[in-house]
C-alpha cells in the first residue's frame, strides 16, 4: 500500500532534549515536506526537500533541522526543543519537483513541549 | 510574496444544501492551486486541483475554477452530505521559483442531517 508514515504518532518532551520524529514513504517520490499546523494559522512549511542532499528552508524553518540521506526518508530534528514547537507535524511527499502535483500525507504527529 | 486567503470558519449546513467556501490568493508567479480535505484524527488529501488559468478542478461532486482575474479559487458543492464534514484548505504552490507550498487557514464544515 503506497503511504507515508511518521513516528511517533504522539510525543510528549521536556524543553530542550533534543528529539526526532522519522518520516517514510514508499512511493519514491522525488519531493518531500514537513508541515506544522496550529489552530487558527493553517499548515505553515517548515522544510522542503526536492530530492536525496537537497534541502529548502519553508516559511517556519526555525528551531528545527532536516537531512535527506536516502530518498524514501526525511526526518524532522528539533535539537532543543521550545514550548512554542507544539503543534500537529505532517510529513508529506510527492511526484517529480514541478509542484504540480499531489502530495500525499502522513498521519500526523502531535508533539507536546512542557 | 504569496499566500492564501480563505473564508473563516467554521460552517454550518443542512444536508443536500449548496456549499461555497472562499479561496482568494497572491501569488508572485504563476501558481497551481489545490483544495485538500482533512477529515478528523487524519492527514490532509487532495480533493482537486488546477494549474492554469481557466482550468476547472473537480472530484466527488466538488468543483473549483481557477479565475485568475479575481485570483480566486472558489470551493462549491451542489447538494452536500453527512460525510463531506471535514476540514477544507485551500493551498498554492508556485512551480520554479522553489517549489513551496502555502496553505489558507483551513475552514470546518458541518453538515447536518
Amino acid at each position: 500500500e503506497a503511504q507515508v508514515t511518521q513516528n511517533p504518532r504522539y510525543l510528549i518532551t521536556v524543553t530542550g532534549k533534543k528529539l526526532t520524529v522519522t518520516c517514510s514513504q514508499n512511493m519514491n517520490h522525488e519531493y518531500m515536506s514537513w508541515y506544522r499546523q496550529d489552530p487558527g494559522l493553517g499548515l505553515r512549511q517548515i522544510y522542503y526537500s526536492m530530492n536525496v542532499e537537497v534541502t529548502d528552508k519553508g516559511d517556519v524553518p526555525e528551531g528545527y533541522k532536516v537531512s535527506r540521506k536516502e530518498k524514501r526518508n526525511f526526518p524532522l530534528i528539533l535539537e532543543s526543543p521550545s514550548p512554542n514547537q507544539t503543534s500537529l507535524y505532517f510529513c508529506a511527499s510527492s511526484r517529480g519537483t514541478s509542484g504540480r502535483a499531489e502530495q500525499y500525507f502522513g498521519p500526523g504527529t502531535r508533539l507536546t513541549v512542557t | 510574496g504569496n499566500s492564501v486567503t480563505q473564508m473563516e470558519g467554521p460552517v454550518t449546513l443542512s444536508e443536500e444544501a449548496f456549499l461555497t467556501i472562499n479561496c482568494t490568493y497572491t501569488a508572485t508567479g504563476y501558481p497551481s492551486l489545490f483544495w485538500y480535505v482533512q477529515y478528523p484524527g487524519e492527514g490532509l488529501q487532495l480533493l482537486l486541483k488546477a494549474t492554469k488559468a481557466d482550468d476547472k478542478g473537480s472530484n466527488k461532486g466538488f468543483e473549483a475554477t481557477y479565475r485568475k482575474e479575481t485570483t480566486s479559487f472558489h470551493l462549491e458543492k451542489g447538494s452536500v452530505q453527512v460525510s463531506d464534514s471535514a476540514v477544507y484548505f485551500c493551498a498554492l504552490s508556485v512551480p520554479d521559483t522553489g517549489n513551496q507550498f502555502y496553505f489558507g487557514t483551513g475552514t470546518s464544515l458541518t453538515v447536518i442531517p
